[in-house]
């Protein structure tokens, strides 16, 4: 079955230090992959996404993520986490034509202190 | 363009009480869909449509019941409120091009109790 994993429920850091957030996906070709933000009591925004080409992606707000294929994984990274950042970071993954399902994972709750 | 729109932003129920949760968008998107959201799993689809007069099933359909009439409308019904439907319910909608990267934009969500 189709499936995607954000093994890191919650994270803290400090603001100014760097940020991995982790996500893996099972899936049987490459699909296409996502990350969305939410901030509280709102809905989602994209945050970058990886169809193609290049693994490295380039994202809003500074962030990036990298696809491996070896690891299936598309995690995301920040140099540096501004205060601003704190909200909780999903990872989505779809398969490519037509309408396919999007699978997301459960989510990282964010925490940034001073 | 107002994007996705959703309508109630919060709604309490009593057990039993029929309700519409509107979902709207203004971008000519072909694809829209259905989820709720709960505290450590993540988005779930419930229903989606791929065009006008087109809706399936996603993983969570019991209890809700989804028409698309016109392309910019897609309202979730809920037919007899259960404390279980208790979510935040998300709307999106997408572009319908095959093999496109088809980005979901999201509605800012309805939080509904369900008493």
């Amino acid at each position: 079955a189709q499936s995607v994993t954000q093994p890191d429920i919650h994270i803290t850091v400090s603001e100014g230090a760097s940020l991995e957030l982790r996500c893996n996906y099972s899936y049987g070709a490459t699909p296409y992959l996502f990350w969305y933000v939410q901030s509280p009591g709102q809905g989602l925004q994209l945050l970058l996404k990886y169809f193609s080409g290049d693994t490295l992606v380039q994202g809003i707000k500074g962030f990036e993520a990298e696809f491996k294929r070896s690891q299936s994984s598309f995690n995301l990274r920040k140099p540096s986490v501004h205060w601003s950042d704190a909200a909780e970071y999903f990872c989505a993954v779809r398969l490519s034509g037509g309408y396919q399902k999007v699978t997301f994972g459960t989510g990282t709750k964010l925490q940034v202190i001073p | 363009n107002a994007g996705v729109t959703q309508t109630p932003k919060f709604q309490v129920l009593k057990t039993g009480q029929s309700m519409t949760l509107q979902c709207a968008q203004d971008m000519n998107h072909e694809y829209m869909s259905w989820y709720r959201q709960d505290p450590g799993m993540g988005l779930r689809l419930i229903h989606y449509s791929v065009g006008a007069g087109i809706t399936d099933q996603g993983e969570v359909p019991n209890g809700y019941n989804v028409s698309r009439s016109t392309t910019e409308d897609f309202p979730l019904r809920l037919l007899s409120a259960a404390p279980s439907q208790t979510s935040v319910y998300f709307c999106a909608s997408s572009r319908g091009l095959a093999g496109g990267s088809n980005e979901q934009f999201f509605g800012p969500g309805t939080r509904l109790t369900v008493l």
